[in-house]
Parts: C-alpha cells; sequence; structure tokens
C-alpha cells in the first residue's frame, strides 16, 4: 500500500517551454501533497505544500508564478514548470500524506533537463 | 526552526558488518522523525518511523533507530550490512502540517 506516482520520469524541453509534471497516489486519498527539488549530491528542499481544492503555500524563495501548482483532486497533483530555463533542470519529487500529521510516501522521481 | 544534521557525508562498511548512521535533530517540541533511503535516480522509500511510544523503532530491511532524547539524536543502525543496503540515507524530522526537514544525507558504500 502507499503507493506515489509520478509521470513523467524523465523529460527533455526547450528553453523557454512548459513542462508539467503529474504526482498521483494510487491506493490512498492525499489530503496533502507536496514537492521537492533534489540537487545532485543535494538533500531534498521543500518547494510547497498543497492541500487538496485550495492553493498551494510555497517556502520561501519559490517563484510561485514560475511553479504552478494544483491538486485538483484527493489522488493527483501536479507541478507545471513555466518558461523552463536550464536552471530549472533537476530531480523534482513529489510526495503525499493521507492527513496533515501522517506518513510522507515518495514517489519516483522526474529528471527535468532544459536545453 | 527545525533542522536535521547528518555528520557523515559517506560511510563505507564490508558487507556482514554492523552499519550505524548517525541524525541529530533541532526540533522546539516532541519530533516526529524519520529515515528514507534512496537508490540512485529513485524516489525515496521510507525505513521507519518515530511519532511516540517505545523509543527503539524497528523498520523493513532489518534496519532500526533509536530515539534519544537527551541526546537529540535518532541514528539509524542493521546488524549486518547486505550489498543492496548501498544506497543514499536520509534522516528527516516533521513537525507542523507534516513538513519534512531533511538532513543531508549518508551515502552508504557496502564491499564485498
Amino acid at each position: 500500500g502507499a503507493v506515489v506516482s509520478q509521470h513523467p520520469s524523465r523529460v527533455i524541453c526547450k528553453s523557454g517551454t512548459s513542462v508539467k509534471i503529474e504526482c498521483r497516489s494510487l491506493d490512498f486519498q492525499a489530503t496533502t501533497m507536496f514537492w521537492y527539488r533534489q540537487f545532485p549530491k543535494k538533500s531534498l528542499m521543500l518547494m510547497a505544500t498543497s492541500n487538496e481544492g485550495s492553493k498551494a503555500t510555497y517556502e520561501q524563495g519559490v517563484e510561485k508564478d514560475k511553479f504552478l501548482i494544483n491538486h485538483a483532486s484527493l489522488t493527483l497533483s501536479t507541478l507545471t514548470v513555466t518558461s523552463a530555463h536550464p536552471e530549472d533542470s533537476s530531480f523534482y519529487i513529489c510526495s503525499a500524506s493521507p492527513s496533515a500529521a501522517d506518513t510522507q510516501y515518495f514517489g519516483p522521481g522526474t529528471r527535468l533537463t532544459v536545453l | 526552526a527545525q533542522s536535521v544534521t547528518q555528520p557523515d557525508i559517506h560511510i563505507t562498511v564490508s558487507e556482514g558488518a554492523s552499519l550505524e548512521l548517525r541524525c541529530n535533530y533541532s526540533y522546539g517540541a516532541t519530533p516526529y522523525l524519520f529515515w528514507y533511503v534512496q537508490s540512485p535516480g529513485q524516489g525515496l522509500q521510507l525505513l521507519l518511523k518515530y511519532f511516540s511510544g517505545d523509543t527503539l523503532v524497528q523498520g523493513i530491511k532489518g534496519f532500526e533507530a533509536e530515539f534519544k532524547r537527551s541526546q537529540s539524536s535518532f541514528n539509524l543502525r542493521k546488524p549486518s550490512v547486505h550489498w543492496s543496503d548501498a544506497a543514499e540515507y536520509f534522516c528527516a524530522v516533521g513537525g507542523g502540517g507534516n513538513k519534512l526537514t531533511f538532513g543531508t544525507g549518508t551515502q552508504l558504500k557496502v564491499e564485498l
């Protein structure tokens, strides 16, 4: 149980284009979903927290207009990187939690490369 | 503010040897504590967690961790390491709204 999927697993795009990454909880309903960014050989940096049906809460320093997060249902959250640039290249990982005080279950991650 | 320190960036052990990965945290109240493992290019898998109760927590794959409030530590242990345990290990502390703060990770290498 507690499986989280992400799609796509890898994406390469041209600078200036937008990319959407999906995060799904497959066998539970996720009240809360989180988006992280991980740089090579570095820890995970929390980008934002999203609750179903409400606006995401972004961490300090994360541009909300660049990283659009939508949590339209209890099993799906999307992260859209708008007008991507090479510096946005990274490993993006989502997690989902059945409730605000519960364990986070992580997706397999999405490798974004912006050319 | 909450924080996590994993003092060891890299650890190398021989297969069959015991393992201890260190984790120290800073948190204002009783913390929720987690250990996750990440294989190259993969997401994170939960090894074990501590919310309350028994301070010695058993996890998957033969791992255990002990919460020591007096030392603000939550060290991960395994009595006998297998080659497949080679991976990156992250300690994390959680608080309000379930926000997790991760340590910088410990890269475990297993020598055959």
